[in-house]
């Protein structure tokens, strides 16, 4: 089992569309959670951290749930600007070694 | 975030040969790591690169094959040696960012090995 997994992709979403992504973790030794936001040929860029409380920016709302090991990114409205692909990590603290997760291309039609 | 920048961001290399990849930021941080990304896949961790100390290799990676230089907080280098074509990958480094937990990461050097 990979320690790091999300939905498979792609996803093709008309504009304005809600798109919502899922990945789990088997490690209960991690500690944060983030989701990158990678676009082709390029490095992946952090999009947000994850917190228990949940947490949003703008568009975009992040969920955990560590009695599930669950990880969610909802985006609403979706722009054209947002095909990427997704990149769910967790971070195993304190050796600071990042998990990825093998990524969901989101691509956003017109 | 800090500024991190790479050389070079592409090569192509022979068959056998090694290729040193430097990752300079503009500011000092105490853990750097590097990570290669291999066609189609995401990103895995081949070691942690310390100021004063030897590097952390992850299973699967050894010095002989990656060593790793950390002269000073703002510079490392990582050397592909004795190259093949399995090594043809996106080759990232990375710094930790003010939480200490999030990393950010320079624009990759490209490698193909013929």
């Amino acid at each position: 089992r990979k320690e790091v997994e999300q939905d498979p992709g792609p996803f093709n979403v008309p504009e304005g569309a809600t798109v919502a992504f899922n990945c789990t973790y088997s490690n209960s030794a991690s500690q944060s959670f983030f989701w990158y936001r990678q676009d082709c040929r390029k490095e992946p860029k952090l999009l947000m951290s994850v917190y228990s409380s949940g947490n949003e920016d703008g568009r975009f709302t992040a969920q955990l749930n560590r009695a599930s090991q669950y990880i969610s990114l909802l985006i609403r409205d979706s722009k054209l600007s947002d095909s990427a692909t997704y990149l769910c990590v967790v971070n195993i603290v304190p050796r600071g070694k990042l998990i990825f997760g093998q990524g969901t291309e989101l691509s956003v039609k017109p | 975030s800090a500024v991190i920048s790479q050389k070079p961001s592409r090569d192509i290399c022979q068959r056998g040969t090694s290729l040193t990849i430097q990752c300079q930021v503009d500011s000092q941080v105490t853990m750097m790591f590097w990570y290669r990304q291999q066609p189609g896949q995401s990103l895995t961790l081949i070691a942690t690169a310390n100021q004063g100390s030897e590097a952390t290799y992850e299973s699967g990676f050894v010095i002989d094959k990656f060593p790793i230089s950390r002269p000073n907080l703002t510079f490392s280098t990582l050397t592909v040696s004795n190259m093949s074509p399995e090594d043809s990958s996106i080759y990232l480094c990375s710094v930790v960012g003010a939480s200490r937990y999030e990393q950010y990461f320079g624009p990759g050097t490209r490698l193909t090995v013929t």
